[in-house]
């Protein structure tokens, strides 16, 4: 059964700062790995999405990167901003072959708070 | 482009009473697949459907429910409401011969009392 951690469960960090998010996951046979970010009573927003067969991109100040072997992707957010607080989710979609389909395991989120 | 609709967004039940929620997915997507996120249990799935046909389901009792229409529109289903099913229902949908990048609704709050 795969299972998806998030370290650390809440940050805080002063406006400019770049800051790591990381997520590990336990089953290395995975589909694409997708970083989300939610506000308080919001659905998900999708930020990154990397192929099991990829090892990082990027979108603007964030950039994800995945080492599937070892279960872990970072979400790196470079000059980071008071709009940037939020909690960032990280989910796996298992492999096709083993019957994933659409169906994401998510891990429990990191807090962000970026302060002026 | 529309994004993932989902009605309503706020609803509040009595225990034992039933809700049925929808949920419009992206122009063009198939698969739709719904969660369940609980401050305990964080974001569950459900089930996921795809040319009107279930084709995964999670660890959730029968009492949750769903079905997929031709137009691929979704509705999920939950019968004798349990105060335990008090939660943000989201639901997303991708199209598979794209990326496979899932998109998510804003999620309808049920609220049972």
């Amino acid at each position: 059964k795969q299972e998806v951690t998030q370290i650390p469960a809440a940050l805080s960090v002063p406006e400019g700062e770049n800051l790591v998010l990381n997520c590990s996951f336990t089953d290395s046979a995975i589909y694409n790995l997708q970083w989300f970010r939610q506000d308080p009573g919001k659905g998900l927003t999708s930020l990154l999405l990397i192929q099991s067969s990829q090892r990082e991109q990027t979108s603007g100040r964030l950039n994800a990167s995945l080492d599937k072997s070892s279960g872990r992707s970072t979400l790196y957010i470079a000059a980071s901003q008071p709009g940037d607080s939020a909690t960032y989710l990280c989910a796996v979609r298992g492999d096709l072959l083993t019957g994933g389909g659409n169906k994401l395991t998510f891990g429990t989120g990191t807090q962000l708070k970026v302060e002026l | 482009k529309a994004g993932v609709t989902q009605t309503p967004r706020y609803l509040i039940k009595t225990r034992g009473q039933q809700v049925t929620l929808s949920c419009s997915p992206i122009s063009g997507h198939r698969s739709v697949s719904w969660y369940q996120q609980t401050p305990g249990q964080g974001l569950q799935f459900l089930f996921e459907y795809f040319s009107e046909t279930q084709r995964n389901k999670g660890n959730f009792p029968g009492r949750f429910s769903g079905r997929q229409f031709s137009n691929s529109r979704s509705e999920m289903n939950v019968s004798t409401l349990e105060l335990g099913d008090s939660a943000l229902y989201l639901c997303a949908s991708t199209n598979e011969a794209n990326t496979g990048e899932l998109f998510f609704g804003e999620g309808s709050r049920l609220t049972v009392l």
